[in-house]
């Protein structure tokens, strides 16, 4: 069965960018189409985009476009999203998400999470 | 983008109870694109359901799921201690965005 692991938590300046990894093993990894969703403190699942990889497809909610990045390198097996423009708004747990076939759409599988703060 | 609205927000109930919470979208999920996730406090989201009444490995049959179109139900037959948790759903339609609502808390009453 699959598992995520996730980069370790962040804490950045209102203005910066971040960039969390989630690296997929025991499967194949261009068998799944990655999504990213995040939690703010107290809130609930929010879904911001996903990647399929085999394909180099991306899409992405409309809230996040345009300061949203995901991309994946095949060679590590690893998946990243990076939000730029970080406000105190964007303080939460992100968490990626996989089905085990890329024609799944659902979240079978996901990352432990990473909390990312960003305060002054 | 399709809009999931759960009710009730909060849901108070013993063990042994039965729980039915409820999700309302917008507009016609597709496929019956519909799944629940259970998610407790400090650890990822669940899957329970997925393609609105079908179980995810591992899941005990006291959850089902049932609906569609608009209105999607989870049902726990007989809760247990460990039942107690929030509870999300989440369309996945043929094409993105997805969306989940704003969740479901099931409290020890």
């Amino acid at each position: 069965q699959v598992q995520l692991v996730q980069s370790g938590a962040e804490v950045k300046d209102p203005g910066s960018s971040v960039k969390v990894s989630c690296k997929a093993s025991g499967g194949t990894f261009t068998s799944y189409t990655f999504s990213w969703v995040r939690q703010a403190p107290g809130q609930g699942l929010e879904w911001m985009g996903r990647i399929i990889p085999i394909l180099g497809i991306t899409n992405y909610t409309h809230k996040f476009q345009g300061r949203v990045t995901i991309t994946a390198d095949k060679s590590t097996s690893t998946v990243y999203m990076g939000l730029s423009s970080l406000r105190s708004e964007d303080t939460a747990v992100y968490y990626c998400a996989i089905g085990w076939a890329s024609t799944i759409r659902y979240f079978q599988s996901w990352g432990q999470g990473t909390l990312v703060s960003v305060s002054s | 983008e399709i809009v999931l609205t759960q009710s009730p927000g909060t849901l108070s109930l013993s063990p042994g109870d039965r729980a039915t919470l409820s999700c309302r979208a917008s507009q016609s999920v597709s496929e019956n694109s519909l799944g629940w996730y259970q998610q407790k406090p400090g650890q990822a989201p669940r899957l329970l359901i997925y393609g609105v009444s079908n179980r995810a490995t591992g899941i005990p049959d006291r959850f089902s799921g049932s609906g569609s179109g608009t209105d999607f139900t989870l049902t726990i037959s007989r809760l247990e201690p460990e039942d107690f948790a929030v509870y999300y759903c989440q369309q996945y339609g043929s094409s993105p965005p997805y969306s989940f609502g704003q969740g479901t808390k099931l409290e020890i009453k």
